[in-house]
């Protein structure tokens, strides 16, 4: 069975700083990993994703991620935080076969502070 | 990008009514859609899985007799609640795989049974 773990409900940073979103996940196999995030009362938008090749993906809004594959992590990351970028962060993941659902992690609530 | 449209976004109903939710990839066509639930504050739970031409696929302890899930053509999902009651308030959001494995979300439905 496949799950993902985001570990803090929250997260607070300051603005300018450096922010990381942590997420574990357990996949059979090899998994394909994204990220979305969800604004209130809205549906939920794609960030980046890592199905092959290299190890750290770089998405929208200037957020990375890194697929390590020892510590079956993605962590979502970006140097320098906006007010803006307050908003839920899910972190999801399929296995690389078959048309199989994403599985999501509990949310991770980002608050960025001025 | 792809887009994934989702009607209503929001709706009011009284217990004992029917409401319906449509879901329509506007420019790919979506030969399986995903329909997820979000209790507030908490993460995506995974319905059923709805593919074209052919009954859907519903999770674990979802009623598939309460939640009809209807994929008639390759761009149109529909969800129906059907005798909708107060606990079934809640925010309903479909999503349609794309060429590129990412899922495209819609905007979402919530729903408020009173």
């Amino acid at each position: 069975a496949q799950s993902v773990a985001q570990p803090e409900d929250q997260v607070n940073v300051a603005e300018g700083n450096p922010l990381t979103v942590k997420c574990t996940y357990s996949v059979s196999g090899n998994p394909y990993l994204f990220w979305y995030v969800q604004y209130p009362n809205r549906g939920l938008q794609f960030l980046l994703k890592y199905i092959t090749g290299d190890n750290l993906v770089k998405g929208s809004y200037g957020f990375e991620a890194e697929f390590n594959k020892s510590q079956t992590s993605f962590h979502l990351k970006k140097p320098s935080a906006l007010v803006s970028d307050s908003a839920l962060y899910f972190c999801a993941v399929r296995r690389n076969s078959g048309n199989t659902p994403l599985v999501f992690g509990k949310g991770t609530r980002l608050s960025v502070i001025a | 990008g792809a887009v994934v449209s989702q009607h209503p976004s929001r709706v009011i109903c009284k217990s004992g009514t029917s409401v319906k939710i449509e879901c329509r990839s506007l420019d790919f066509q979506a030969t399986t859609m995903f329909w997820y639930r979000q209790f507030p504050k908490k993460s995506l739970m995974l319905m059923a899985t709805s593919n074209e031409g052919s009954k859907a696929t519903y999770e674990q302890g979802v009623e598939k007799d309460k939640f009809l899930i209807n994929h008639a053509s390759l761009t149109l999902s529909t969800l129906t609640v059907t005798s909708a009651h107060p606990e079934d308030s809640s925010f309903y959001i479909c999503s349609a795989r794309g060429l590129s494995e990412e899922l495209f979300f819609g905007e979402g439905s919530r729903l408020t049974v009173l």
